[in-house]
Protein backbone atom coordinates (compact mmCIF):
# COMPACT_ATOMS: atom_id res chain seq x y z
CA UNK A 1 0.00 0.00 0.00
CA UNK A 2 1.58 3.64 -0.45
CA UNK A 3 2.42 5.43 2.43
CA UNK A 4 1.92 8.47 3.59
CA UNK A 5 2.84 11.72 1.46
CA UNK A 6 3.57 15.02 2.18
CA UNK A 7 4.53 18.11 0.38
CA UNK A 8 6.66 19.94 0.48
CA UNK A 9 10.12 18.20 2.14
CA UNK A 10 11.67 21.46 2.61
CA UNK A 11 10.34 24.99 3.35
CA UNK A 12 12.86 27.84 4.16
CA UNK A 13 10.45 31.43 5.24
CA UNK A 14 11.48 34.26 6.60
CA UNK A 15 9.51 34.91 9.87
CA UNK A 16 5.92 36.65 10.02
CA UNK A 17 5.39 34.98 6.75
CA UNK A 18 2.86 32.17 6.01
CA UNK A 19 3.56 28.76 5.06
CA UNK A 20 1.22 25.77 4.20
CA UNK A 21 2.15 21.87 4.49
CA UNK A 22 -0.09 19.24 2.56
CA UNK A 23 -0.77 15.58 3.86
CA UNK A 24 -2.11 12.86 2.00
CA UNK A 25 -3.19 9.98 4.24
CA UNK A 26 -2.96 5.97 3.88
CA UNK A 27 -6.78 5.17 2.32
CA UNK A 28 -9.43 3.55 4.56
CA UNK A 29 -7.60 5.47 7.52
CA UNK A 30 -10.26 7.95 9.32
CA UNK A 31 -7.80 9.37 11.68
CA UNK A 32 -5.11 11.69 10.80
CA UNK A 33 -2.23 13.51 13.03
CA UNK A 34 -0.15 16.52 12.77
CA UNK A 35 2.83 16.35 14.74
CA UNK A 36 5.70 19.18 15.21
CA UNK A 37 8.84 17.78 16.15
CA UNK A 38 11.50 19.93 16.96
CA UNK A 39 15.13 19.44 17.15
CA UNK A 40 16.70 16.70 19.65
CA UNK A 41 13.42 16.77 20.97
CA UNK A 42 10.08 13.84 20.43
CA UNK A 43 7.52 14.66 17.93
CA UNK A 44 4.24 16.47 19.86
CA UNK A 45 0.73 16.04 18.53
CA UNK A 46 -0.55 19.43 17.03
CA UNK A 47 -4.13 18.07 16.03
CA UNK A 48 -5.79 15.04 15.78
CA UNK A 49 -8.83 14.95 12.96
CA UNK A 50 -11.52 11.67 13.46
CA UNK A 51 -12.75 11.81 9.39
CA UNK A 52 -13.60 15.29 8.43
CA UNK A 53 -13.88 16.67 12.79
CA UNK A 54 -10.98 17.63 14.86
CA UNK A 55 -10.47 15.38 17.93
CA UNK A 56 -7.80 17.03 19.93
CA UNK A 57 -6.19 20.28 18.98
CA UNK A 58 -5.26 21.29 22.61
CA UNK A 59 -1.82 21.89 21.33
CA UNK A 60 -2.26 23.51 18.77
CA UNK A 61 -1.32 27.51 18.92
CA UNK A 62 -4.60 28.62 17.43
CA UNK A 63 -3.20 32.35 17.25
CA UNK A 64 -1.29 31.36 14.45
CA UNK A 65 -1.73 28.04 12.83
CA UNK A 66 -4.90 26.73 11.39
CA UNK A 67 -5.34 23.10 10.03
CA UNK A 68 -8.14 21.37 8.21
CA UNK A 69 -8.95 17.71 6.10
CA UNK A 70 -11.68 18.35 3.63
CA UNK A 71 -13.80 15.23 2.62
CA UNK A 72 -12.32 12.91 5.55
CA UNK A 73 -8.83 12.61 3.19
CA UNK A 74 -6.24 15.35 2.97
CA UNK A 75 -4.98 17.63 5.04
CA UNK A 76 -3.11 20.77 5.12
CA UNK A 77 -1.49 22.96 8.51
CA UNK A 78 -1.10 26.52 7.80
CA UNK A 79 1.24 29.30 9.69
CA UNK A 80 0.54 32.10 10.09
CA UNK A 81 2.62 34.74 10.41
CA UNK A 82 5.53 31.93 11.23
CA UNK A 83 7.91 32.70 14.30
CA UNK A 84 11.72 31.62 14.83
CA UNK A 85 10.27 29.03 17.30
CA UNK A 86 8.11 26.87 14.58
CA UNK A 87 11.25 25.65 13.02
CA UNK A 88 11.30 22.06 13.30
CA UNK A 89 10.03 18.92 11.26
CA UNK A 90 6.01 18.43 10.75
CA UNK A 91 5.09 14.92 10.62
CA UNK A 92 1.68 13.70 9.46
CA UNK A 93 0.24 10.23 10.39
CA UNK A 94 -2.59 8.36 9.92
CA UNK A 95 -4.33 5.16 11.89
CA UNK A 96 -7.30 3.23 11.58
CA UNK A 97 -10.19 2.81 14.20
CA UNK A 98 -9.06 0.49 16.16
CA UNK A 99 -7.13 1.93 19.57
CA UNK A 100 -5.32 -1.62 20.09
CA UNK A 101 -3.67 -1.93 17.15
CA UNK A 102 -0.93 -0.60 16.07
CA UNK A 103 -2.31 1.00 12.93
CA UNK A 104 0.17 3.95 12.93
CA UNK A 105 2.03 5.17 9.34
CA UNK A 106 3.84 8.36 9.65
CA UNK A 107 5.44 10.53 6.45
CA UNK A 108 8.87 11.32 5.95
CA UNK A 109 7.51 15.49 7.28
CA UNK A 110 8.67 18.74 5.69
CA UNK A 111 11.47 20.29 7.51
CA UNK A 112 10.61 24.19 8.05
CA UNK A 113 13.31 26.70 8.41
CA UNK A 114 12.14 29.80 9.70
CA UNK A 115 14.84 32.67 9.42
CA UNK B 1 -0.93 14.16 31.81
CA UNK B 2 0.63 11.65 29.92
CA UNK B 3 4.67 12.09 30.42
CA UNK B 4 7.18 9.98 28.97
CA UNK B 5 10.85 10.08 29.25
CA UNK B 6 13.76 8.31 27.90
CA UNK B 7 17.06 7.80 29.39
CA UNK B 8 19.61 7.79 28.00
CA UNK B 9 19.47 10.75 25.65
CA UNK B 10 22.25 9.63 23.39
CA UNK B 11 24.17 6.27 23.76
CA UNK B 12 27.57 5.22 21.24
CA UNK B 13 28.53 1.53 21.67
CA UNK B 14 31.11 -0.69 19.96
CA UNK B 15 29.85 -2.54 16.89
CA UNK B 16 29.32 -6.02 18.65
CA UNK B 17 27.70 -4.74 22.14
CA UNK B 18 24.08 -5.25 23.05
CA UNK B 19 22.19 -1.96 23.24
CA UNK B 20 19.59 -0.86 26.15
CA UNK B 21 17.09 1.63 25.99
CA UNK B 22 14.94 2.69 28.49
CA UNK B 23 11.49 4.41 28.45
CA UNK B 24 9.12 5.36 31.46
CA UNK B 25 5.60 6.72 31.44
CA UNK B 26 3.79 8.36 34.35
CA UNK B 27 -0.05 7.10 33.81
CA UNK B 28 -0.57 3.04 33.69
CA UNK B 29 -3.47 3.47 31.73
CA UNK B 30 -2.53 2.72 28.41
CA UNK B 31 -3.45 0.75 25.36
CA UNK B 32 -0.06 -0.39 23.91
CA UNK B 33 3.32 1.20 23.61
CA UNK B 34 5.46 1.15 20.71
CA UNK B 35 8.79 1.50 19.67
CA UNK B 36 9.98 3.26 16.41
CA UNK B 37 13.04 4.25 14.77
CA UNK B 38 13.96 7.39 13.03
CA UNK B 39 16.78 8.00 10.46
CA UNK B 40 17.65 11.42 10.28
CA UNK B 41 15.97 13.82 7.44
CA UNK B 42 13.60 10.71 7.70
CA UNK B 43 9.82 9.50 9.19
CA UNK B 44 9.21 7.24 11.75
CA UNK B 45 9.14 3.35 11.05
CA UNK B 46 7.77 1.11 13.94
CA UNK B 47 10.08 -1.32 15.22
CA UNK B 48 7.67 -3.40 18.17
CA UNK B 49 4.41 -3.36 19.58
CA UNK B 50 3.53 -4.28 22.53
CA UNK B 51 -0.23 -4.29 23.94
CA UNK B 52 -0.93 -3.39 27.53
CA UNK B 53 -1.95 -7.08 28.64
CA UNK B 54 1.62 -8.12 27.02
CA UNK B 55 5.01 -8.68 29.08
CA UNK B 56 7.64 -8.31 25.64
CA UNK B 57 7.16 -8.58 21.90
CA UNK B 58 10.51 -9.99 19.65
CA UNK B 59 11.45 -9.17 16.24
CA UNK B 60 14.97 -10.84 14.97
CA UNK B 61 17.33 -8.75 17.01
CA UNK B 62 14.74 -6.66 18.80
CA UNK B 63 13.33 -7.30 22.36
CA UNK B 64 10.96 -4.89 24.12
CA UNK B 65 9.33 -5.05 27.79
CA UNK B 66 6.78 -3.65 29.26
CA UNK B 67 5.82 -3.25 33.13
CA UNK B 68 2.65 -1.24 33.35
CA UNK B 69 2.74 -1.25 36.72
CA UNK B 70 5.84 0.60 37.00
CA UNK B 71 5.95 2.33 33.98
CA UNK B 72 8.64 0.92 32.12
CA UNK B 73 9.73 -0.16 29.00
CA UNK B 74 13.27 -1.29 27.66
CA UNK B 75 14.41 -2.04 24.03
CA UNK B 76 17.41 -4.48 23.54
CA UNK B 77 19.24 -5.05 20.38
CA UNK B 78 21.61 -7.96 20.47
CA UNK B 79 24.79 -7.87 18.87
CA UNK B 80 24.76 -4.10 17.55
CA UNK B 81 25.83 -3.28 13.96
CA UNK B 82 26.51 0.15 12.66
CA UNK B 83 23.23 0.55 10.33
CA UNK B 84 21.64 0.05 14.08
CA UNK B 85 22.27 3.53 14.60
CA UNK B 86 19.47 5.97 14.66
CA UNK B 87 17.14 7.74 16.80
CA UNK B 88 14.94 5.61 18.93
CA UNK B 89 11.84 6.69 20.38
CA UNK B 90 9.04 5.35 22.52
CA UNK B 91 5.39 6.29 22.46
CA UNK B 92 2.33 4.83 24.48
CA UNK B 93 -0.87 5.19 23.11
CA UNK B 94 -4.05 5.89 25.72
CA UNK B 95 -8.03 6.83 25.10
CA UNK B 96 -8.76 8.33 21.71
CA UNK B 97 -6.07 7.04 19.93
CA UNK B 98 -3.53 9.44 20.73
CA UNK B 99 0.33 8.72 21.20
CA UNK B 100 2.47 10.38 23.29
CA UNK B 101 6.03 10.54 22.92
CA UNK B 102 9.72 9.92 24.74
CA UNK B 103 12.40 12.42 23.45
CA UNK B 104 14.50 9.57 22.08
CA UNK B 105 17.55 8.08 22.35
CA UNK B 106 20.07 9.33 19.77
CA UNK B 107 22.61 5.78 19.24
CA UNK B 108 25.79 5.63 17.64
CA UNK B 109 27.26 2.06 16.80
CA UNK B 110 30.55 2.88 16.06
CA UNK B 111 32.44 -0.14 13.88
Amino acid sequence: EAGVAQSPRYKIIEKRQSVAFWCNPISGHATLYWYQQILGQGPKLLIQFQNNGVVDDSQLPKDRFSAERLKGVDSTLKIQPAKLEDSAVYLCASSTLRSGGSGYTFGSGTRLTVV
Amino acid sequence: KQEVTQIPAALSVPEGENLVLNCSFTDSAIYNLQWFRQDPGKGLTSLLLIQSSQREQTSGRLNASLDKSSGRSTLYIAASQPGDSATYLCAVKAAGNKLTFGGGTRVLVKP
